[in-house]
C-alpha cells in the first residue's frame, strides 16, 4: 500500500533563512509523488510533481524537490523563506485503491520576520 | 489550466438540514471525482469516489445514506450531507481527475460547513 509520512508536523524559520520540509513515502512501485500546500481556510494549490521523469523537480514560488529512491524521500526546500510562505504543506503520493491522493498529515510552515 | 469550481465556499446550517455542495470541472471532462474531508489540523482523508453515470464507492466508515453523492454528468458532482450534525462540521473538498492526464488531479477550493 501507498504512504507518506511527513516527519514534521511543525517548522519554523525565520524570514530569509532555507526551508526544509521532510517526507518519506512507501510504495510497492515507483510513485507519483506530490507537494501541496494550504494557505488557512484555503483550498490547495499544486507546488509540484514528480511522475518518474527528472528526479529534481522545480516548482511554483522557488520550491523544488528532490526524488530520491535509495532514501524513498521527497523532501520540498527552498532557499530563502518568505513571510508569504507561512501555510500548511502536504506530501501527496498517488496510488490509492480507488486511483486517488494519499495525504500526509501536513507540516504548518511558520516565518519569523 | 485545468479548473474545479466548488461552491458554495461556506455554509452554516442547523442541525438535521440537508446540504448541497457542488464541483463542476469547467474547461475537462472529470470522469472521476474524489471527495474528501479534512478537519481541524488534520490531514485530508478520502470519502468517497465517484465515476460518472454509476454508484459512488465509500471508504470503510463513511455513511452512505449520510453523504449522498451524485456524479451523473462528466462536469458535475454533488455531495449532500443529509440530516447534517454539529460532528459534521469539516471542509469539504473536492478533486476532479480527467482520465486523459492520469496524474492530473485538480482540486476545487473547498467548502466550509458549519453545523450550530
Amino acid at each position: 500500500a501507498q504512504s507518506v509520512t511527513q516527519l514534521d508536523s511543525h517548522v519554523s524559520v525565520s524570514e530569509g533563512t532555507p526551508v526544509l520540509l521532510r517526507c518519506n513515502y512507501s510504495s510497492s512501485y515507483s510513485p507519483s509523488l506530490f507537494w501541496y500546500v494550504q494557505h488557512p481556510n484555503k483550498g490547495l494549490q499544486l507546488l509540484l510533481k514528480y511522475t518518474s521523469a527528472a528526479t529534481l523537480v522545480k516548482g511554483i514560488n522557488g520550491f523544488e524537490a528532490e526524488f530520491k529512491k535509495s532514501e524513498t524521500s521527497f523532501h520540498l526546500t527552498k532557499p530563502s523563506a518568505h513571510m508569504s510562505d507561512a501555510a500548511e504543506y502536504f506530501c501527496v503520493v498517488s496510488g490509492g485503491s480507488q486511483g486517488n491522493l494519499i495525504f500526509g498529515k501536513g507540516t504548518k510552515l511558520s516565518v519569523k520576520p | 489550466g485545468a479548473v474545479v469550481s466548488q461552491h458554495p465556499s461556506r455554509v452554516i446550517c442547523k442541525s438535521g438540514t440537508s446540504v448541497k455542495i457542488e464541483c463542476r470541472s469547467l474547461d475537462f471532462q472529470a470522469t472521476t471525482m474524489f471527495w474528501y474531508r479534512q478537519f481541524p489540523k488534520q490531514s485530508l482523508m478520502l470519502m468517497a469516489t465517484s465515476n460518472e453515470g454509476s454508484k459512488a464507492t465509500y471508504e470503510q466508515g463513511v455513511e452512505k445514506d449520510k453523504f449522498l453523492i451524485n456524479h451523473a454528468s462528466l462536469t458535475l458532482s454533488t455531495l449532500t450531507v443529509t440530516s447534517a450534525h454539529p460532528e459534521d462540521s469539516s471542509f469539504y473538498i473536492c478533486s476532479a481527475r480527467e482520465d486523459r492526464a492520469y496524474y492530473g488531479y485538480t482540486f476545487g477550493s473547498g467548502t466550509r460547513l458549519t453545523v450550530v
